[in-house]
């Protein structure tokens, strides 16, 4: 069962902030958060860790509350360039130890 | 800068007919994994291999088939194509130097493959 994402989509002007959230029904260890722009390849952003350790951009920020099963990820200070659909891919033993990527969530940054 | 390649870009075939799409891992990435994204979708994990042998899959038929080589590129063979087979194959390259959580992935750009 996939992950749920929210909001599915938002539309941001330069300057504002923004969280994506992501809820798993199935404990986990790991979360990886992608962006994917319009006809381009998944690109990583993130991975956080069952303990806290996190690996990943240094202007990008996340959390993962382990009990809750949730992570989200923090825009700050939007520009045109965060455009484009954010995937989150959870990792657990429910998910056979495998990612199992939401449906997403779209972003678009307006001037 | 992911340096994972993937060919052909773009295919079409007919409903029966079989695929093979090629990708070439990131130099030094003991790990492939292959990805089927539909339209408006989040990428749906197929399978993995880990150092030439299959480490895990998803809930895809057998008609999904894969293969890795010790040259850093891989293979997946889809027979008796199917219309709902028509969607975005990535494959995606890591380093797994864990074993207890997926490493970082790399991406490449896909392959848009159309069932008529």
């Amino acid at each position: 069962q996939q992950p749920v994402q929210s909001p599915q989509a938002v539309i941001l002007r330069e300057g504002e902030d923004a969280v994506i959230n992501c809820s798993s029904s199935k404990a986990l260890y790991s979360v990886h958060w992608y962006r994917q722009k319009h006809g381009e390849a998944p690109v990583f952003l993130m991975i956080l860790l069952k303990g806290g350790e996190q690996k990943g951009h240094e202007k990008i920020s996340a959390s993962f509350n382990e009990k809750k099963q949730q992570s989200s990820l923090y825009l700050t200070a939007s520009q045109l360039s965060y455009s484009g659909t954010y995937f989150c891919g959870p990792e657990g033993a429910e998910y056979g130890n495998k990612l199992v990527f939401g449906a997403g969530t779209i972003l678009r940054v307006k001037s | 800068e992911t340096g994972v390649t993937q060919s052909p870009t773009h295919l079409i075939k007919t409903r029966g007919q079989q695929v093979t799409l090629r990708c070439s891992s990131q130099s030094g990435h003991n790990t492939v994994s292959w990805y089927q994204q539909a339209l408006g979708q989040g990428p749906q994990f197929i399978f993995q291999y880990y150092r030439e042998e299959e480490n895990g899959r998803g809930n895809f038929p057998p008609r999904f088939s894969g293969l890795q080589f010790p040259n850093y590129s891989s293979e997946l063979n889809v027979n008796a194509l199917e219309l709902d087979d028509s969607a975005l194959y990535l494959c995606a390259s890591s380093e797994q130097a864990r074993t207890e959580f997926t490493d970082t992935q790399y991406f490449g750009p896909g392959t848009r493959l159309t069932v008529l």
